[in-house]
């Protein structure tokens, strides 16, 4: 089955520790996109790719980091720079812009 | 004032019911919409494309209204299973971002 794949589903965090959230996908698609989400809030970009070896800030990028060795995976790092880590991180990815494709999500937790 | 704005609900419609939902965005320069469906606590999923004449999927029909800068989305006849978020997307001018709703809330009532 093709899809977006994210883990853990869960993940607690002290503070100031780095996470990375994992993401990987089977679709061949080749861009790739980090998004947060809040309560009351929309979906925020922190991060994308549209390509192996590229990629570009959103509007939240403060705080995280990504790399994209892959094709298939998009990782992303929260550091302990970001101030509000708690929040649902959604990946996604798509051939074009109007197809995107979401994984299941992880829920950061700072304790 | 926010990129793209909808009312967050709820909307409580009984079963068989009509409801429309709307959506307004800032940027003239927007050139592709969508609604999105979110389950509580799942991933959004594509529910259709909105294009500029309008466009229907069974149950469900979108519409532009590119003067006064909006979208909306009828639902007829409400399922049970049509209970969830909508978002309201918007393409960021040139950018091909998605710039995402905060989400309307559907609870359809037996």
């Amino acid at each position: 089955d093709g899809g977006i794949t994210q883990s853990p589903k869960y993940l607690f965090r002290k503070e100031g520790q780095n996470v990375t959230l994992s993401c990987e996908q089977n679709l061949n698609h080749d861009a790739m996109y980090w998004y947060r989400q809040d309560p009351g809030q929309g979906l925020r970009l922190i991060y994308y790719s549209q390509i192996v070896n590229d990629f570009q800030k959103g509007d939240i990028a403060e705080g995280y980091s990504v790399s994209r060795e892959k094709k298939e995976s998009f990782p992303l790092t929260v550091t302990s720079a970001q101030k509000n880590p708690t929040a649902f991180y959604l990946c996604a990815s798509s051939i074009e812009v109007n197809e995107q494709f979401f994984g299941p999500g992880t829920r950061l937790t700072v304790l | 004032r926010k990129e793209v704005e909808q009312d967050p609900g709820p909307f409580n419609v009984p079963e068989g019911a009509t409801v429309a939902f709307n959506c307004t965005y800032s940027n003239s320069a927007s050139q592709s919409f969508f609604w999105y469906r979110q389950d509580c606590r799942k991933e959004p999923k594509l529910l259709m494309s909105v294009y500029s004449s309008g466009n229907e999927d069974g149950r469900f029909t979108a519409q532009l209204n590119r003067a006064s800068q909006y979208i909306s989305l009828l639902i007829r006849d409400s399922k049970l299973s049509d209970s969830a978020t909508y978002l309201c997307v918007v393409v960021r001018g040139a950018t091909n971002k998605l710039i995402f709703g905060t989400g309307t809330l559907l609870a359809v009532q037996p």
